[in-house]
């Protein structure tokens, strides 16, 4: 039972780098979500998708791209790495909107230099 | 969705019933009780959700009082892997576009040998 995988689990970069995290699904889930997690300011929402081909912002998506060209893959792209996008990452999935659990993958740890 | 009230911390020893208590006077009718964890360096983890009715799975029991207006969500043999913070989260039942899960500060819930 794999649910949520996110690829890679830690990475460190320098500033105005790029790179792309992807967090991948199993559970045929039509919405995904990006958080980032920050110490002292819990879960905020980055981006998210309520299925193939479609994608919103979040809360904070300014610095982020995403794409969601197939069902079960919701890819979190940073153009241009900055030292205040240091965090931990975490992709999400639901079956359904508002009113479904979402199930979470373990993380990417990001660091920005 | 409706703001929620946790204890800061919680001790429980290991084997015995863990109840964690929460509180939402403020819930609406169309607003589900959803409790999640996170374990030290993993993703949030979905336990379990309820409107109305006491619910019951593999993971813990929750109790809605009649009023609806606070929750305990129950672990009925706490081990030390139930180490965790444990967030109690009320979210509208159905429609809207509010996709953000929001986590206060929830309840560290510690169990001891």
């Amino acid at each position: 039972n794999a649910g949520v995988t996110q690829t890679p689990k830690f990475r460190v970069l320098k500033t105005g780098q790029s790179m792309t995290l992807l967090c991948a699904q199993d559970m045929n889930h039509e919405y995904m979500y990006w958080y980032r997690q920050d110490p002292g300011m819990g879960l905020r929402l980055i981006h998210y998708s309520v299925g193939e081909g479609t994608t919103a912002k979040g809360e904070v998506p300014d610095g982020y791209n995403v794409s969601r060209l197939k069902k079960q893959n919701f890819l979190l792209g940073l153009e241009s790495a900055a030292p205040s996008q240091t965090s931990v990452y975490f992709c999400a999935s639901s079956y359904g909107g508002s009113n479904q659990p979402q199930h979470f993958g373990d993380g990417t740890r990001l660091s920005i230099l | 969705d409706a703001k929620t009230t946790q204890p800061t911390s919680m001790d429980c020893a290991e084997g015995r019933a863990a109840n964690l208590p929460c509180n939402h006077s403020t819930i609406s009718g169309n607003e589900y009780v959803y409790w999640y964890r996170q374990i030290h360096s993993q993703g949030p983890q979905y336990i379990i959700h309820g409107l109305k009715n006491n619910e019951t799975n593999e993971m813990a029991s929750l109790i809605i009082t009649e009023d609806r207006k606070s929750s305990t969500l129950i672990l009925p043999h706490a081990t030390l892997r139930d180490t965790a913070v444990y967030y109690c989260i009320v979210r509208v039942m159905s429609g809207g576009s509010n996709y953000k899960l929001t986590f206060g500060k929830g309840t560290l819930l510690t169990v001891n040998p």
